[in-house]
Order: C-alpha cells, then sequence, then structure tokens
C-alpha cells in the first residue's frame, strides 16, 4: 500500500524559512518523481514543484521559483520542501505527491501539512 | 502556462448524472491523452479517478466517467450519491517544457 506522509508544517513569521518532508511508502521510490502541491483557504490546487526520481531534473512555477527547493534523499525515501522568504500569501496546505513511473499522473497523495505565514 | 478552465460549480439530485468541463489548450488537453481528474473531499488527500483521459484507476466507482472532444475534456458522475459531494479537479500533462503539468481551477460539486 502506497503511503505519503507529510510533516514540518506549523506557523512562520513572514520572510522566514520552513522545511517540509515527505516520507514514502509501499513503492520504489527512486523510480518515481514527486510533487509538491498547495491548497491556499479558499483556493484551488497550485502546483509547487516537481524532482524527477533521481532528484537531477527539478520544476518550478514562477510563483515560487527562487524561494522554493526541492530534493529527495532516496536511501531514505523522503522527499523535502525547503521554503524560504515566506510570504503570506504561501499560507496553505502542502501535499506530497508520487507520479507514475512513465509520468503519465499523479496518482497518490498525501494528507498534507498545513504552513502559515503571519506574525 | 493558464490554468484549465473549469465550472467552479455544477449541482444535481441523488441519481442525477452530472458533467464537469475542462476547458484547455492545443498545447495541453489538445495534444496529449493524458487528462486526469482528482476528487477532493476537504481535509482528506485528493484521490485519482480518471486517468489518461478515459480510464478508472482499480477501486474507482464506475459511475465515474471520463471523455475528451478536441482541447475540451470532461468528467461524468452518474447516478449522483451523497458522498460524491467534493472539489474535482482535472490535471493535463503539458509537455517537458517549462512546467510538466498543469491543473484545473476546481469545481465543488454540490448534492441537492
Amino acid at each position: 500500500e502506497v503511503q505519503l506522509v507529510e510533516s514540518g508544517g506549523g506557523l512562520v513569521q513572514p520572510g522566514g524559512s520552513l522545511r517540509l518532508s515527505c516520507g514514502a511508502s509501499g513503492f520504489t521510490f527512486s523510480s518515481h518523481a514527486m510533487t509538491w502541491v498547495r491548497q491556499a483557504p479558499g483556493k484551488g490546487l497550485e502546483w509547487v514543484s516537481i524532482i524527477s526520481g533521481s532528484g537531477i531534473s527539478t520544476y518550478y512555477p514562477d510563483s515560487v521559483k527562487g524561494r522554493f527547493s526541492i530534493s529527495r534523499d532516496n536511501s531514505k525515501s523522503t522527499v523535502y520542501l525547503h521554503m524560504n522568504s515566506l510570504r503570506a500569501e504561501d499560507t496553505a496546505i502542502y501535499y506530497c505527491a508520487k507520479i507514475q513511473e512513465n509520468w503519465n499522473d499523479v496518482d497518490y497523495w498525501g494528507q498534507g501539512t498545513l504552513v502559515t505565514v503571519s506574525s | 502556462q493558464s490554468a484549465l478552465t473549469q465550472p467552479a460549480s455544477v449541482s444535481g439530485s441523488p441519481g442525477q448524472s452530472i458533467t464537469i468541463s475542462c476547458a484547455g489548450s492545443s498545447s495541453d488537453v489538445g495534444s496529449y491523452n493524458l487528462v486526469s481528474w482528482y476528487q477532493h473531499h476537504p481535509g482528506k488527500a485528493p484521490k485519482l479517478i480518471i486517468c489518461e483521459d478515459t480510464k478508472r484507476p482499480s477501486g474507482v466507482s464506475n459511475r465515474f466517467s471520463g471523455s475528451k472532444s478536441g482541447n475540451t475534456a470532461s468528467l461524468t458522475i452518474s447516478g449522483l450519491q451523497p458522498e460524491d459531494e467534493a472539489d474535482y479537479y482535472c490535471c493535463s500533462y503539458a509537455g517537458s517544457s517549462a512546467f510538466p503539468y498543469v491543473l484545473g481551477t476546481g469545481t465543488k460539486v454540490t448534492v441537492l
């Protein structure tokens, strides 16, 4: 059974930093790209980043480019999201999700972790 | 890369059928047979219910079906049930350029 468990969320001041973690199990972690997706209060889902199975390729939308960084440790089956220069508009539930090996679909999601940026 | 356009809300009575549209472009929906649909109950993990335009993953009710015509994909829920009340998002592969995927704006389904 595929399981994705996010952690590391919490309250952080504007301009601060936070690192989210996502522990994975139930599949061959290194064979799959992983992604972070967020949902701000009252808003829809928004891509945050993608990392390939090897970790060589990463993707970011303009909204977080230069502030957020995704990484992974395949020996620990864990993917990370490093968030810097946080803004109020980064307040959201952050979901970790698994991409199919052929990149066709995002097929499993975690329950999410809440990040609140406020003074 | 613009978000795929979905209606903000769709409603129906129990037992009815509803259809949610997902309008994209020739760069995403129209170029690949890779539209997915996700069901999202607030506070829970989103769930994949349709992949590759029309396929249902194992365990997904056959009341959910996907279709596509040109640059617009659609999700139909037949025999609407109270537990279908949720948010629904489409997603399309968009090539390996700036960002590989594009999400829809989301549709709130209400069961009257």
